[in-house]
């Protein structure tokens, strides 16, 4: 079975200001999926951004990038320019290909970003 | 945003008493997931639909059955509900394909409260 670990209960950031919410996932799996999922106060589950394993590459969305370190199990994402409306609980998951397109979710960071 | 409602919003019952909770999505979507959200856990998967009547556990099913008799409605049911399932419960859908990967889409959440 996946672990998902996300060390940071709690973060807090000024805004303007870059910040980096950690993740680390345990699999023997080498085709997955990585996301990081965004809870406002709202409770609303919205998408931030997602990596393909096999891919190199760093996914980005705006203001929303990623640095995914497959060796290390290491899936952190980084939020440049911090905006007040950035204030949520952030969840990263892990999706094995292969296995009904479930979610393992970590048990999430809640980041405030201060004015 | 992807349609989906669940319903009720919020409800609070008695323990012993039996709970259904509704999903309904109006985007033809293959794949339907339940999942709970508490204080410290994240979220974590109840149970999982990949087609009209196709189910299947999932990390935390005891106490909890589902049903899918058409594509747009899976119904979540507490047969007896106790006070450990106070909660909050998100629905999911995923258009995932084979081939194909598909982010969640989640519902609005309902808060259930058993007394």
């Amino acid at each position: 079975a996946q672990t998902v670990t996300q060390s940071q209960p709690e973060m807090s950031v000024q805004e303007a200001e870059t910040v980096t919410l950690s993740c680390t996932y345990d699999t023997s799996e080498n085709n997955y999926y990585l996301f990081w999922y965004k809870q406002p106060p709202s409770r609303q589950m919205i998408l931030v951004i997602r990596q393909e394993a096999y891919k190199q590459q760093n996914a980005t969305e705006n203001r929303f990038s990623v640095n995914f370190q497959k060796a290390a199990k290491s899936f952190s994402l980084k939020i440049s320019d911090s905006q007040l409306g950035d204030t949520a609980m952030y969840f990263c998951a892990f999706m094995k290909l292969g296995d009904n397109y479930k979610l393992t979710f970590g048990k999430g960071t809640l980041l405030t970003v201060n004015p | 945003d992807a349609g989906i409602t669940q319903s009720p919003r919020h409800k609070v019952t008695e323990t012993g008493t039996p709970v259904t909770l509704r999903c309904h999505q109006t985007e033809n979507h293959r794949y339907m997931y339940w999942y709970r959200q508490d204080p410290g856990h994240g979220l974590r998967l109840i149970h999982y639909s990949y087609g009209v009547k196709d189910t299947d556990k999932g990390e935390v099913s005891d106490g909890y059955s589902v049903s899918r008799s058409k594509t747009e409605d899976f119904l979540l049911t507490l047969e007896s509900a106790t006070s450990s399932q106070t909660s909050v419960y998100f629905c999911a859908i995923s258009g995932a394909r084979a081939g194909e990967v598909y982010e969640q889409y989640f519902g609005p959440g309902t808060r259930l409260t058993v007394t």
